[in-house]
């Protein structure tokens, strides 16, 4: 069974940092790309960030401005999202989304339940 | 730069049939979409990738019921034979170089 498993949300004052985690397992994570897509309360999707499945090639949203840094580690089937100067408006869900082969970008096929982060003093 | 629109909302009677449409608003009308449903107080699920010949590919488990077109810079959404567990939001996705983009997304409303 796929599953997609975040954690590292919470609570966090503007300009901190969090770092996101997602356990991967039910498939083989080194030839998947992965993503980031993150819901602020009661808005639509907006995706943040994708990796290919080497780590070859990484996107970024135009609006994030090199705060966030995407990364995966084989040896743990997870993936990371590196989040520093958080702000108000980067209060959201974000949910951890397999990407379907190996390149990005690409549709999205499998998304996990998403942990929230909530920025606010 | 890619756009997607979509219909802010949908209502049909339960039982019948609804198409939701997602329209590509810039870009070539070749690009295929990816449709996702997000039920009340859940994560989104996969449910299909959609080519522009209409061609389709639908996730694990996803039932008969929901079907796939294309037409131009349109992409639909059919599902029939409506049921209360269809009332969710729907969102159509595409890529680009280096992007991803979703549309507003749908509320639909089963009467």
């Amino acid at each position: 069974e796929v599953q997609l498993v975040e954690s590292g949300g919470g609570l966090v004052k503007p300009g901190g940092s969090l770092r996101l985690s997602c356990a991967a397992s039910g498939f083989t994570f080194s030839t998947c790309s992965m993503n980031w897509v993150r819901q602020a309360p009661g808005k639509g999707l907006e995706w943040v960030s994708s990796i290919s499945s080497s780590s070859s090639y990484i996107y970024y949203a135009d609006s994030l401005k090199g705060r966030f840094t995407i990364s995966r580690d084989y040896a743990k089937n997870s993936l990371y999202l590196q989040m520093n100067g958080l702000r108000a408006e980067d209060t959201a869900v974000y949910y951890c989304v397999r990407g379907l082969g190996v390149v990005v970008p690409a549709p999205f096929d499998f998304w996990g339940q998403g942990t929230l982060v909530t920025v606010s003093s | 730069q890619l756009v997607l629109t979509q219909s802010p909302s949908a209502s049909a009677p339960l039982g019948a049939s609804v198409n939701l449409t997602c329209t590509l608003s810039s870009g070539p009308s070749n690009y295929a979409i990816a449709w996702h449903q997000q039920q009340p107080e859940k994560g989104p699920r996969y449910l299909m990738k959609l080519n522009s010949d209409g061609s389709h590919s639908k996730g694990d488990g996803i039932p008969d019921r929901f079907s796939g077109s294309s037409s131009g810079t349109e992409r639909y959404l059919t599902i029939s034979s409506l049921q209360s567990e269809d009332e969710a939001d729907y969102y159509c996705q595409t890529w680009g170089t280096g992007t991803v983009v979703f549309g507003g997304g749908t509320k639909l409303t089963v009467l």
